[in-house]
């Protein structure tokens, strides 16, 4: 299994409130994306990089902000958390030479 | 942009076959194929190609037509492993960033 976990893989937070959520690999993979799933959504890309300190925007993208200061670490963050962003959140990684996206765990946000 | 799946659900009964179709409004460089077991990420099945080229992991074989610009699982002689929610994820851009836009799903029951 590809080395790529997230952290946290629970939260519940009020709304307007910061929430970040982390995306660690260990494969050293130069594509990173973060996608949220909702039902009857299926997912849907927030936001992307291609490498460090290089990111942009997906389909979902408002309300939402990242940064990738280091090849192994993605971080997505809620500047000011609404209820219309409970969702759970995927990270995948992709390599260079490969078609192949590896999914995290996930991290189940709720906003109340 | 967001692909359209059809069926949006479907049951078999072990051995039975299945085909889960894909639909675009815009060219595409590639389809990919995902399955999602409840509770758990999405893994990569397989990608189809622009002028033919197939790569992937399983047993599962897929059409690309690039004119129509649609796509097709084939699930042939289903077993219960096969159970879950099926997605296209389609590249729109091409280039190497891998950037998809996935469809609703397809969700597949295989009963005993």
């Amino acid at each position: 299994d590809a080395g790529i976990t997230q952290s946290p893989r629970h939260k519940v937070t009020e709304t307007g409130t910061p929430v970040t959520l982390r995306c660690h690999q260990t494969e050293n993979h130069r594509y990173m994306y973060w996608y949220r799933q909702d039902p009857g959504h299926g997912l849907r890309l927030i936001h992307y990089s291609y490498g460090v300190k290089d990111t942009d925007k997906g389909e979902v993208s408002d309300g939402y902000s990242v940064s990738r200061s280091k090849t192994e670490d993605f971080l997505l963050t809620l500047e000011s958390a609404t209820s219309s962003q409970t969702s759970v959140y995927f990270c995948a990684i992709s390599a260079t030479d490969s078609y192949e996206q590896y999914f995290g765990p996930g991290t189940r946000l709720t906003v109340t | 942009q967001q692909p359209v799946q059809s069926p949006q659900a479907v049951i078999l009964r072990e051995g039975e076959d299945a085909v889960i179709n894909c639909s675009s409004s815009k060219a595409l460089y590639s389809v990919h194929w995902y399955r999602q077991k409840h509770g758990e990420a999405p893994v990569f099945l397989m990608i189809l190609l622009k002028g033919g080229e197939q790569k992937g992991h399983e047993k599962i074989s897929a059409s690309f037509n690039e004119k129509k610009q649609q796509s097709s699982l084939y699930l042939t002689a289903s077993q219960l492993s096969y159970s879950g929610t099926y997605f296209c994820g389609t590249d729109i851009w091409g280039g190497a960033t891998n950037k998809l836009i996935f469809g609703t799903g397809t969700l597949l029951a295989v009963q005993p």
